[in-house]
């Protein structure tokens, strides 16, 4: 257990309904990243948060996903009218900025039917 | 652009006998890499991590990697596979002043035969 929690572990949704998922970081780490991973792939950056602000934002992340990460603590990531592309896992990671050494939550998988 | 390729996409070894997984970076900069392990239905766990301190890096289990600037490598090697050792391996190249974020190879999955 790396102290990283995310929620829920597993999601099925139907194509076209909003999910949200939940992460809760190590509590002194400042910087927050949500990542994405297919099967067979390895994860691919999705935006990372200092503190509360959200400072990058990867082209795979479409205008249906958001994120946010209200007083710099927990986030969440929201994919609306999800479609079958969204299936995958979604993991996320914290650090403290000066270490740069991510720690991993075990992951959310989604599927879309 | 900063990336990694990892040169095999499956592994298998016999227990006891030694591991090597192969990785390649490109970076326009001296980089940050990193070894990370996902067994099944558990999150990404650190193997090691290479910040130009030392060539050769010595990780958790028996792992440790050496970084090749002339040959641009940093394969991950230990002498004994172990049963445990059975999991997907990643090759992460971090870019420089982009705020942290890991980029991954495509993975190698290790297989130990008894």
């Amino acid at each position: 257990d790396t102290g990283v929690s995310q929620d829920p572990r597993h999601k099925i949704t139907k194509r076209g309904q909003n999910v949200t998922f939940r992460c809760d970081p190590i509590s002194e780490h400042n910087r927050l990243y949500w990542y994405r991973q297919t099967l067979g792939q390895g994860p691919e950056f999705l935006t990372y948060f200092q503190n509360e602000a959200q400072l990058e934002k990867s082209r795979l992340l479409s205008d249906r996903f958001s994120a946010e990460r209200p007083k710099g603590s927990f986030s969440t990531l929201e994919i609306q009218r999800t479609e079958q592309g969204d299936s995958a896992m979604y993991l996320c990671a914290s650090t403290w900025d000066r270490e740069n050494i991510q720690y991993f939550g075990a992951g959310t998988r989604l599927s879309v039917l | 652009a900063q990336s990694v390729t990892q040169l095999d996409s499956h592994v298998s070894v016999s227990e006891g006998t030694p591991v090597l997984l192969r990785c390649n970076y490109s970076s326009s900069y001296s980089p940050s890499l990193f070894w990370y392990v996902q067994h099944p239905n558990k999150g990404l766990q650190l193997l090691l991590k290479y910040t130009s301190a030392a060539t050769l890096v010595k990780g958790i289990n028996g792992f440790e990697a050496e970084f090749k600037k002339s040959e641009t490598s940093f394969h991950l090697t230990k002498p004994s596979a172990h049963m445990s050792d059975a999991a997907e391996y990643f090759c992460v190249v971090t870019p420089w002043n982009q705020g942290g974020k890991l980029i991954f190879g495509q993975g190698t999955e290790l297989s130990v035969k008894p």
